[in-house]
């Protein structure tokens, strides 16, 4: 079974940094694009960034462009997302998602999530 | 910047067909996938390609895309489907979501 697990989540002050991970499993990690897109609380979904197979390109929302990077651990099968001059608007819920292919195809399978607060 | 749009909200009684619509410009000439969110739960992909279903999802859910608009269509809609929709393509490396249609069963 193809399963998408998030951590790393919690409260941080505004300015702070934070650092999400995926653990990917049922699949060969190695060999897709993921994504990591988030959901402000009662919002709807926004694109935050993806990174191919081999992590030779990377891609984010202009929102997070030069706060936010994106990395993988392909023998550990673990998808990254380090955050730093966090903002009240990047509060929401993050989800790692499984492209079908490459970086602009479809997304697959999605995370359960994990929630980032932005908040004094 | 490239825009997606769809309906805020669409309500079909049971057993009808629902069609929910998202509008972009020349979306035609691109992929538009659909996903389905309940409650509570993670987003779950029921359309890529514009009209391909993924394993699992059931033949009731149908999609189409020309011009300036993709459509996701469920036929027989069952009080299961009461969930939001959202489409999504790509632009200029960037994935593009609409804002979401909340479709309600009654």
């Amino acid at each position: 079974e193809v399963q998408l697990v998030e951590s790393g989540g919690g409260l941080v002050q505004p300015g702070g940094s934070l650092r999400l991970s995926c653990s990917a499993s049922g699949f060969t990690f190695s060999t897709y694009a993921i994504h990591w897109v988030r959901q402000a609380p009662g919002k709807g979904l926004e694109y935050v960034s993806a990174i191919s197979s081999n992590a030779g390109s990377t891609y984010y929302a202009d929102s997070v462009k030069g706060r936010f990077t994106i990395s993988r651990d392909n023998s550990k099968s673990t998808l990254y997302l380090q955050m730093s001059s966090l903002r009240a608007e990047d509060t929401a819920v993050y989800y790692c998602v499984k492209g079908r292919s490459s970086v602009f195809d479809a997304f697959d399978i999605w995370g359960q999530g994990t929630l980032v607060t932005v908040s004094s | 910047s490239y825009e997606l749009t769809q309906p805020p909200s669409v309500s079909v009684s049971p057993g009808q067909t629902a069609s929910i619509t998202c509008s972009g410009d020349k979306l035609g000439d691109k992929y538009v996938c659909w996903y389905q969110q309940k409650p509570g739960q993670s987003p779950l992909t029921v359309m890529y390609q514009d009209s391909k279903r993924p394993s699992g999802i059931p033949e009731r859910f149908s999609g189409s895309n020309s011009g300036n608009t993709a459509t996701l269509t469920i036929s027989g809609t069952q009080a299961m489907d009461e969930a939001d929709y959202y489409c999504q393509a790509w632009d200029s490396n960037t994935a593009i979501f609409g804002g979401g249609t909340k479709l309600t069963v009654l």
